[in-house]
């Protein structure tokens, strides 16, 4: 198994630029999240699914779509980036919905927003 | 709400040395608990988690923790640590949305724990 992909592993946007963020399970994983990570602030909750066609918002939705068109895939797009956005992104998989499930993560998106 | 204070942002210690990572949460209601580490470039795994049961849990890597409802602590030990062990480690609770009434984890902010020869 590859677990959680996570594509591209760094990415330079102007402001006002969009992108998707890629992200891939092959553990038939209902439940998948994206986090946005900051240094001093831990990992923020921005968008999550609990299985295909259902998503939901997370603590920081701001500036971020998602849609999840199959259980493999939850891509992130930032529709008009921001210097604010610059972060690095994880995205995480579990069983279920359940949070005493173990959350498998990708290796991360460095993204910066000039 | 339910939030997570990691008190320490930097552990420097000797190798071979013990460690304790502290972890306080703020909760009235049954919680989840857990330690995940981020070895550096990589994303975060699971290291532990207490669900119920017995207060001290035993995870990988000779690490455990200790469940404390009293003081609302859950912090994170090993007796001996490694070079290797040069992470960053994260506590993290379950947490109730007043919104939607859905669980979601909450991380702290972070350890950076950085073992010296």
């Amino acid at each position: 198994n590859a677990g959680v992909t996570q594509t591209p592993k760094f990415q330079v946007l102007k402001t006002g630029q969009s992108m998707t963020l890629q992200c891939a399970q092959d553990m038939n994983h209902e439940y998948m999240s994206w986090y946005r990570q900051d240094p001093g602030m831990g990992l923020r909750l921005i968008h999550y699914s609990v299985g295909a066609g259902i998503t939901d918002q997370g603590e920081v939705p701001n500036g971020y779509n998602v849609s999840r068109s199959t259980t493999e895939d939850f891509p992130l797009r930032l529709l008009s980036a921001a210097p604010s956005q610059t972060s690095v992104y994880f995205c995480a998989s579990s069983y279920s919905q359940g949070v005493y499930n173990e959350q498998f993560f990708g290796p991360g998106t460095r993204l910066t927003v000039l | 709400a339910q939030s997570v204070t990691q008190l320490d942002s930097q552990v420097p210690v000797f190798e071979e040395a013990p460690v304790e990572l502290r972890c306080n949460y703020s909760s009235s209601v049954s919680v989840y608990l857990f330690w995940y580490v981020q070895y550096p470039n990589q994303g975060l795994q699971l290291l532990l988690k207490y669900l119920s049961g017995s207060t001290l849990v035993k995870g990988i890597n000779g690490f455990e923790a200790e469940f404390n409802k009293s003081q609302t602590s859950f912090h994170l030990r090993k007796p001996s640590v490694h070079i290797s062990d040069t992470a960053e480690y994260f506590c993290a609770v379950t947490r109730r949305r007043m919104d939607t009434g859905r669980r979601a984890l909450t991380f702290g902010s972070g350890t950076r724990l950085q073992v010296q020869p």
